[in-house]
Order: structure tokens, then sequence, then C-alpha cells
């Protein structure tokens, strides 16, 4: 099956600054990688996804950027402000293989 | 229309009972996958129904199985509740199974073994 390894698992960073988390995969067969946000107490959030036939996606603060010869990806996050501050977790499809989760803090 | 509707919301029961968790997936959705987050980590694949068969089944013991129904709703039960069941469960929804399309989430169902 998948397995799916992420780095950090704890990020802080002043706001306005960039935070970058990065993501290996395993399956060479996974052609799907979506990040999540998930704030305290809530249900995981879509934020940015990126097929396996596009290098890279950007939305606003938001991009990602995937190799596929060396199987990992990365989510950056732009000029940061407090309401980033959640744990974010990537994903590799074959029935969504998550990482383990970076908790994000922007210190204001 | 309404999302990923999970039920119940919180659930509290004893080592050696029997559960039986609900979801309804975002209308037109026919895809639903069931994962245990466990606190301070990323959600485990459980299972993974598509058109009413599983699809795919994750690394977890016989205690733990699930169905889908024709109108694509989704049970997953657990027997004999050990204290390491504790997690919250989350349902999500995605049109297909096998083309990468987005994942839904529901709100989670918060379960406490005692």
């Amino acid at each position: 099956g998948e397995n799916v390894e992420q780095h950090p698992s704890t990020l802080s960073v002043q706001e306005g600054d960039s935070a970058v988390i990065k993501c290996t995969y395993s399956d060479s067969a996974s052609n799907y990688f979506p990040w999540y946000k998930q704030e305290l107490g809530k249900r995981p959030q879509l934020i940015i996804d990126i097929r396996s036939n596009v290098g890279e996606k950007k939305d606003q603060r938001i991009a990602v950027t995937l190799n596929k010869t060396a199987k990992h990806f990365s989510l950056h996050i732009t000029e940061t402000q407090p309401e980033d501050s959640a744990v974010y977790f990537c994903a590799a499809r074959n029935k969504l293989s998550f990482g383990a989760g970076t908790t994000v803090t922007v210190r204001a | 229309d309404a999302g990923v509707t999970q039920s119940p919301t919180h659930l509290i029961k004893t080592r050696g009972q029997h559960v039986t968790l609900r979801c309804s997936p975002i209308s037109g959705h026919k895809s639903v996958s069931w994962y245990q987050q466990v606190l301070g980590q990323g959600p485990q694949f459980i299972f993974q129904y598509y058109e009413k068969e599983e699809r795919g089944r994750g690394n977890f013991p016989d205690r733990f199985s699930a169905r889908q129904f024709p109108n694509y709703s989704s049970e997953l039960n657990v027997n004999a509740l050990l204290l390491g069941d504790s997690a919250l469960y989350l349902c999500a929804s995605s049109l297909f199974d096998s083309d990468p399309t987005e994942a839904f989430f529901g709100q989670g169902t918060r379960l406490t073994v005692v």
C-alpha cells in the first residue's frame, strides 16, 4: 500500500514569513495529491490539490509542487497570517493515504 | 446542497460494546471512505466503498466492518470495543473511487471508549 511521510511535524513561523511542508510517497501509481487543513475540533478541509500530470499549482498564497521522479511533493504558504495556524495534512491517492500532519503556528 | 453528514457527533461506549456510525455522502457522490483519526495523528484509512462494493480495506482488525446502502449512505460497525478505539471517525465522500477526485469530509464522530 501507499506510505506517506510528512515533515516537519511542527513548524513555527513569524507572521509574513513563508512556510514549507514536505511529503514523500511510495506508490508510483498514486496520481492525486491533496493537502488538507484541519483546525482544532473541525473536519479536514481541502486547501489545494495537484494531479500527476502537473508539476506546480498555485492559488493565491498557497502553492504545491510535485516531483514524480523523486516521489515527493511540497506545500508552500507565503505571507503567512495568524489564521494559517492549523494542522496540515498531505495525502496521496490511492485510498487517500495521509501523512502524520504538520502543526503550523504563525507568531504575530 | 448539504455536505457530508455523520451521526452521532459524539458517543461514549464501554469496553466490549458494539457501535454503529453513520454517514450520508454529498448528493451524487457514490464513493464513501472511512478514516480513524487518533488525537495528534493523521487520518488512517479503514474502508472504501463504491457502488455498494468494498473497494479497499486498511490495516484494521476484523472487529471493524462497514457497508454501503443503495442510497450510497454508509455505516461503520465496530465490535468488542477497546480503549484504543477511542478516536475521531471521519467519513469522506467523492464522486468516483479510482479517478483523482476531491474527497469531502464530514464533521466526524468522536467516539470515547471507557
